[in-house]
């Protein structure tokens, strides 16, 4: 099976860290693990990703597990401009790069 | 920046009218694809295409057709539209395969058809 496991939906409050975690239990050696995120009536926009090693850039941080079966996306600092659907996918190796999405993780940020 | 644009945010047809939703992305990349997304259902895969001129289907690809004749524009054609098409289809690009170097999207164009 192409699709994680998220939450349907969590909580974070303004300025503090928010971690979401994600599960891809059938991942393969070579599939890479992308996160995107969906703001209202937008199109998504790319986040991070990764394949074995953390991964960091100007958005976020991935965690991912030494047995890449589970990851983590970290928001440093929540910001109410964070709250969005955010999509953990595995990009299985050999299909073109085709993305597959679930139906990610809603984040709500209170101020 | 670099971009994907979709020539129409939004886009009211009549049923049985031949559609088509343009893409163009100014990236060099490979890469074309076109999803639609409706609520409960996600973002389903309709085609891609990894060249000028190569196509390929996707999840559903049923009641629709793309055409790719420039690198940079991808065109999602509706033969004959119906009303459950009425959707919002998103455009999305990518160097080489998508899943070493990610996607890149546009805003979306939100169809409705009467």
């Amino acid at each position: 099976d192409a699709k994680t496991t998220q939450p349907n939906s969590m909580e974070s409050n303004e300025e503090e860290p928010v971690h979401l975690p994600c599960n891809h239990s059938t991942i393969s050696g070579t599939d890479y693990i992308h996160w995107y995120r969906q703001l209202p009536s937008q199109g998504p926009e790319y986040v991070i990703h990764g394949l074995t090693s953390n991964v960091n850039n100007r958005m976020a941080s991935l965690a991912i597990a030494e047995d890449r079966k589970s990851s983590t996306l970290i928001l440093h600092r929540a910001t109410l401009r964070d709250a969005a659907v955010y999509y953990c996918i595995k990009a299985v190796g050999g299909s073109q790069g085709n993305l597959i999405f679930g139906k990610g993780t809603k984040l709500s940020v209170k101020p | 920046d670099v971009k994907v644009t979709q020539s129409s945010r939004y886009l009211v047809k009549r049923t049985g009218e031949k559609v088509f939703l343009e893409c163009v992305q100014d990236m060099d990349h490979e890469n074309m694809f076109w999803y639609r997304q409706d609520p409960g259902l996600g973002l389903r895969l309709i085609y891609f295409s990894y060249d000028v001129k190569m196509k390929e289907k996707g999840d559903i690809p049923e009641g629709y057709s793309v055409s790719r004749e420039k690198k940079e524009r991808f065109s999602l054609i509706l033969e004959s539209a119906s009303t459950n098409q009425t959707s919002m289809y998103l455009c999305a690009s990518s160097f080489g395969t998508g899943r070493t170097y990610g996607y890149t999207f546009g805003s979306g164009t939100r169809l409705t058809v009467v």
